[in-house]
């Protein structure tokens, strides 16, 4: 069964830091995308960066980029250049590129900007 | 990209009573999902709503309890029935296999 791990509960970086959120996932698939959202405490849902599996590149998106290790099956987030308003949940997700296309999220990590 | 709104926006609700959630696309879509996310916990699907056929629920989920609406292509509903308070939660629409969310409906049942 397909599943995300997300080992780090909470995170400190220091302001214009950069920092590296760590999730690696379980799949038998041989297509299927990853994605990174962020959730400020108003609860809604930010969509940060997409891999697919076949993607050869990493996935880059201003100051987030995703360092996509296929073999490891990791898929860590990296914001460069912290600021203050990162400060949020961190979900990583995969979706089964499938009929179904459902997201399979994992358990978050919450991240703090310090000054 | 797509818009998507969602009313309401949160709500507090009695032990037993139903609240109908609507979610609207600024666009048409397909698909339509929604997601429960419980206090601390992860986002879980409920369901997937395709325009003209049943919604298809997740294990754990049945549509006695949490019935879905799908009359358009830039519209659905989900109700959440006889409610206690284990259904607080923050309930979320999705389009475009996850790209985009509504920003959700804060629900507390007392």
């Amino acid at each position: 069964a397909q599943k995300i791990t997300q080992t780090q509960p909470g995170m400190f970086v220091q302001e214009k830091e950069a920092v590296t959120l760590d999730c690696t996932y379980d799949t038998s698939d041989q297509s299927y995308g990853l994605f990174w959202y962020k959730q400020p405490s108003s609860g809604e849902m930010i969509f940060l960066i997409y891999q697919g599996s076949y993607d050869e590149q990493n996935a880059t998106e201003g100051r987030y980029s995703l360092n996509f290790q296929k073999a490891r099956k990791s898929a860590n987030l990296v914001i460069s250049a912290s600021q203050l308003g990162d400060s949020a949940m961190y979900f990583c997700a995969m979706r089964e590129n499938g009929a179904t296309n459902k997201l399979i999220f994992g358990t978050g990590t919450l991240l703090a900007v310090q000054p | 990209s797509a818009v998507i709104s969602q009313k309401p926006s949160r709500d507090i609700c009695q032990r037993g009573t139903s609240l109908t959630i609507q979610c609207q696309v600024d666009s048409q879509v397909t698909m339509m999902f929604w997601y429960r996310q419980q206090p601390g916990q992860s986002l879980t699907l409920i369901a997937t709503a395709n325009q003209g056929s049943e919604a298809t629920y997740e294990s754990g989920f049945v549509i006695d309890k949490f019935p879905i609406s799908r009359p358009n292509l830039t519209f659905s509903t989900l109700t959440v029935s006889n409610m206690s308070p284990e259904d607080s939660s923050i309930y979320l629409c999705s389009v475009e296999r996850g790209r985009f969310f509504g920003p959700g409906t804060r629900l507390t049942v007392l």
